[in-house]
């Protein structure tokens, strides 16, 4: 069984530019919610994909948006970035039934200069 | 809204010492309550998870804790530390059919020889 995988491990951008980070699932898993770790501060959750629907989100503004393939990968998608933007991105999977768990991938580390 | 306190921001303990970590809770219903492991630059482990039943969980790692609805608590323990659980750990509240989880600002552990 694989674990939650996340690419790319780093990433640096340039304020106002654009980024996706993919996600690929735990197999057998079909939810992934996505969350933003700052520095020295716990995990945020952005929203959450059951079935290539957006199931539920956080209070982050439109401009973050995510895509869930058939094949229960992702993508987190960001525009206009702005400095703040700067965190670990995490990555959780599900299984069906029980969702409440979610089980992490180790992470896109995104620097906005 | 649920929502998750650490109140102990670092902790500092001997290899071989037992271990605490303190966790507060606020959510109206009985919650679903995780512990999860960060260790630097990587993402974040499961170690234990409360949904109902018998208040005391083990969970991996020789880690347990125990959940107390009068106090409103999660308590993380270890009886004896070793080197590597040098991490951050991070306390978090689900609740049925919210599939978001609310996390700490986390406890940063250091273990000394």
């Amino acid at each position: 069984e694989t674990g939650v995988t996340q690419s790319p491990t780093h990433l640096i951008k340039t304020r106002g530019q654009q980024v996706t980070l993919r996600c690929s699932s735990q197999s057998g898993h079909n939810t992934v919610s996505w969350y933003q770790q700052a520095l020295g501060q716990g995990p945020q959750f952005i929203f959450q994909y059951y079935r290539e629907e957006e199931n539920g989100r956080g209070n982050f503004p439109p401009r973050f948006s995510g895509l869930q393939f058939p094949n229960y990968s992702s993508e987190l998608n960001v525009n206009a970035l702005e400095l703040d933007d700067s965190a670990l991105y995490l990555c959780a999977s599900s299984f069906p039934g029980n969702q409440e768990t979610q089980y992490f991938g180790p992470g896109t580390r995104l620097l906005v200069l | 809204a649920q929502s998750v306190t650490q109140p102990d921001i670092h902790i500092t303990v001997s290899e071989g010492a037992s271990l605490e970590l303190r966790c507060n809770y606020s959510y109206g219903a009985t919650p679903y309550l995780f512990w999860y492991v960060q260790s630097p630059g990587q993402g974040l482990q499961l170690l234990l998870k409360y949904f109902s039943g018998d208040t005391l969980v083990q969970g991996i790692k020789g880690f347990e804790a125990e959940f107390k609805r009068s106090q409103s608590s999660f308590n993380l323990r270890k009886p004896s530390v070793h080197w590597s659980d040098a991490a951050e750990y991070f306390c978090a509240v689900g609740a049925p059919n919210d599939y978001k989880l609310s996390f700490g600002a986390g406890t940063t552990v250091t273990v000394r020889a």
